[in-house]
């Protein structure tokens, strides 16, 4: 079974910009939910999409959004970039059962903001 | 709320030494546990999970045990590579809510 795949791997953004990242979980998974990676926060949650449905949201300003397709596909966006807002973004999804606790990681998008 | 403790790093070993990363939760209730490995440029892959009090998570040599009566979850290798250089992280959820990571623990190993 293919992985969480995530595009585009990098980019390079200037600040005032927007960006939209996108993200394909494993087959079958309906959960996803995204981390954003700094050396200074560690890792911190963004937040998590079921159904089309935003579930569960972190403590990100409003720039931060997020949505999910029909087919589990979801995209997130940041508009007015900030320097601050480099780092690696993280994809992850979970199943609908058995393993629903356990999140499967992307190899994630990084973000350098200029 | 929840939170995770880790070893502080860098940890820096021989090939062949025992390893030991220490972590530690605090949490109101009984969570699953976990440890993720980080390669270089690279996302987070499970290395092993834990869902209940004494459950054993083990793989690719690396063991932790979910100890509720110290609420820790030390990650164990008897015998490192190379090959295990990475970076760390021990974290926690309740069912399929969000997972809260520890700061990580850069492992570097010498041959």
């Amino acid at each position: 079974k293919a992985g969480v795949t995530q595009t585009p791997r990098y980019l390079i953004k200037t600040r005032g910009q927007q960006v939209t990242l996108s993200c394909s979980p494993i087959s079958g998974h309906r959960s996803v939910s995204w981390y954003q990676q700094t050396p200074g926060q560690g890792l911190q949650f963004l937040f998590e999409y079921f159904s089309e449905t935003q579930r569960n949201k972190g403590n990100f300003p409003g720039r931060f959004s997020g949505r999910q397709f029909s087919n589990s596909r979801s995209e997130m966006n940041v508009s007015t970039l900030e320097l601050g807002d480099s780092a690696l973004y993280l994809c992850a999804s979970s199943p609908l059962a058995g393993d629903a606790d356990t999140q499967y990681f992307g190899p994630g998008t990084r973000l350098t903001v200029l | 709320g929840n939170s995770v403790t880790q070893m502080e790093g860098p940890v820096t070993l021989s090939e062949e030494a025992f390893l030991t990363i220490n972590c530690t939760y605090t949490a109101t209730g009984y969570p699953s546990l976990f440890w993720y490995v980080q390669y270089p440029g690279e996302g987070l892959q499970l290395l092993l999970k834990a869902t209940k009090a004494d459950d054993k998570g083990s793989n690719k040599g690396f063991e932790a045990t979910y100890r509720k009566e110290t609420t820790s979850f030390h990650l164990e290798k008897g015998s490192v590579q190379v090959s295990d250089s990475a970076v760390y992280f021990c974290a926690l959820n309740f069912g399929n809510e969000k997972l809260t990571f520890g700061t990580g623990t850069r492992l570097t190993i010498i041959p």
